[in-house]
């Protein structure tokens, strides 16, 4: 069955830099596009964009480019996301989301079948 | 961008009674070459992350029970619970995929009366 299996909650002081796991298996990961998501503490849901995961083209949300970077590494079938210069509203739970339309062109309008359980990110003094 | 814009943001609703939330979308989902609503609706249990339910407004994703559905078409959508169980405590969101950036109502909490 497809999994989507995220790193562990992180804790970094303002200014530092995080990288976030999402490692995929139960299906063959260059047919699905990830996606990420942000969730504020008790609040909803936010797209960040997504990575094309033959091209590795990333496509960035407005809000998200800059500080923000999707990658990925085929060879352990896990996609990453980096954010630097950390600020105390980055503080959120970050999921990765599968596509569930398999887009493989340069647009992905999709919704999202699999999620990874998340990876709660503290920005703190 | 296209506003999600669900109602009410929580409601109550007694065990085996209907529970009803509402999704409207500042444009219209509805793609006229294929006759399909680009949107889908999700269940977050508290410490989870969301759970796909419901996509092209209506097709329930497989294992969903039926007591959940989808209806609507163009700007406004509704997902309805006919008989809520204990199991059915959860926020759930509406979300668009007809452009970018994708985007996600605000949620609905529900929780029995």
């Amino acid at each position: 069955q497809v999994q989507l299996v995220q790193s562990g909650s992180e804790l970094k002081e303002p200014g530092a830099s995080v990288k976030v796991s999402c490692k995929a298996s139960g299906y063959t990961f260059t047919t699905n596009a990830l996606s990420w998501v942000r969730q504020a503490p008790g609040q909803g849901l936010e797209w960040m964009g997504w990575i094309n995961t033959n091209t590795r083209k990333p496509t960035y949300a407005q809000g998200f480019t800059g500080r923000f970077v999707f990658s990925l590494d085929t060879s352990v079938n896990t996609a990453y996301l980096q954010i630097s210069n950390l600020k105390a509203e980055d503080t959120a739970i970050y999921y990765c989301a599968r596509d569930a339309r398999g887009c493989t062109g340069t647009d992905c309008f999709t919704y999202f079948d699999d999620w990874g359980q998340g990876t709660l990110v503290t920005v703190s003094p | 961008d296209i506003v999600m814009t669900q109602s009410p943001d929580s409601l109550a609703v007694s065990l085996g009674e209907r529970a009803t939330i509402n999704c409207k979308s500042s444009q219209n989902l509805l793609y006229t070459s294929n006759k399909k609503n680009y949107l889908a609706w999700y269940q977050q249990k508290p410490g989870q992350p969301p759970k796909l339910l419901i996509y092209w407004a209506s097709t329930r994703e497989s294992g969903v029970p039926d007591r959940f559905s989808g209806s609507g078409s163009g700007t406004d959508f509704t997902l309805t619970i006919s008989s809520l169980q204990a199991e059915d405590v959860a926020a759930y969101y509406c979300q668009q995929y007809y452009s970018y950036p994708l985007t996600f109502g605000g949620g609905t909490k529900v929780e029995i009366k």
